[in-house]
């Protein structure tokens, strides 16, 4: 069975630029998280999905960021324009249901802003 | 608040040498509790949980028991071997009502075993 995917791995921008990450569930999995990672610190969740919508999007921050599920499989996030504190890993993770069913992570996309 | 604090690394041990990575939480309710693993490179794997008081998890020679008492979730090996060098990230869940699916995490835990 194939794990959550993630495209890029590895992205450097400038400050102000635009930048978006990409990631695939895994088959069959209703709800997608999109975490954050600074450096040195543990996964913040960013926004949920079940199926097509958000559900939760309460620690986005909206003003710059944009996530969007477009027929409740691949996953967008955006961040428009990207600021130096938006540095860190960006983590996909999905699960069969919210609630009890474990969560699958993919590899990340660390982002440089400089 | 809801928190989960974590022994801070990095920690280096030889191999064969016993591991121990302190884990306390604070939360309402009954959590589940988690121990997650990224080796370099990887996602988040799922090492071990608990659901429910005095439950131990147990996963490729780790352990750890959920004590409600000390709202503790230590993790611990008997025997480290190089390939477990990773980082260690302990995390709760709640156990119901709103954010029940929400995963929060501690910093994280670098393990690095030397031959």
């Amino acid at each position: 069975e194939a794990g959550v995917v993630q495209s890029p791995r590895y992205k450097i921008i400038e400050k102000k630029q635009p930048v978006a990450f990409w990631c695939n569930p895994i088959s069959g999995h209703n709800t997608l998280y999109w975490y954050r990672q600074n450096l040195g610190q543990g996964p913040e969740l960013l926004i949920r999905y079940e199926n097509e919508e958000a559900v939760d999007d309460s620690q986005l921050p909206k003003d710059r960021f944009s996530a969007e599920r477009l027929k409740g499989v691949d996953s967008t996030l955006k961040i428009q324009p990207a600021e130096l504190g938006d540095s860190a890993v960006y983590l996909c993770a999905s699960s069969l249901n919210s609630g009890t069913d474990e969560q699958y992570f993919g590899p990340g996309t660390r982002l440089t802003v400089t | 608040g809801n928190s989960v604090t974590q022994m801070e690394g990095p920690v280096t041990l030889s191999e064969e040498a016993f591991l121990t990575i302190n884990c306390t939480y604070t939360a309402t309710g009954y959590p589940s509790l988690f121990w997650y693993v990224q080796y370099p490179g990887e996602g988040l794997q799922l090492l071990l949980k608990a659901t429910k008081a005095d439950d131990k998890g147990s996963n490729k020679g780790f352990e750890a028991t959920y004590r409600k008492e000390t709202t503790s979730f230590h993790l611990e090996k008997g025997s480290v071997q190089v390939s477990d060098s990773a980082v260690y990230f302990c995390a709760f869940r709640r156990g119901s009502g709103a954010g029940s699916y929400q995963l929060t995490f501690g910093k994280g835990t670098k393990l690095s075993v030397i031959p």
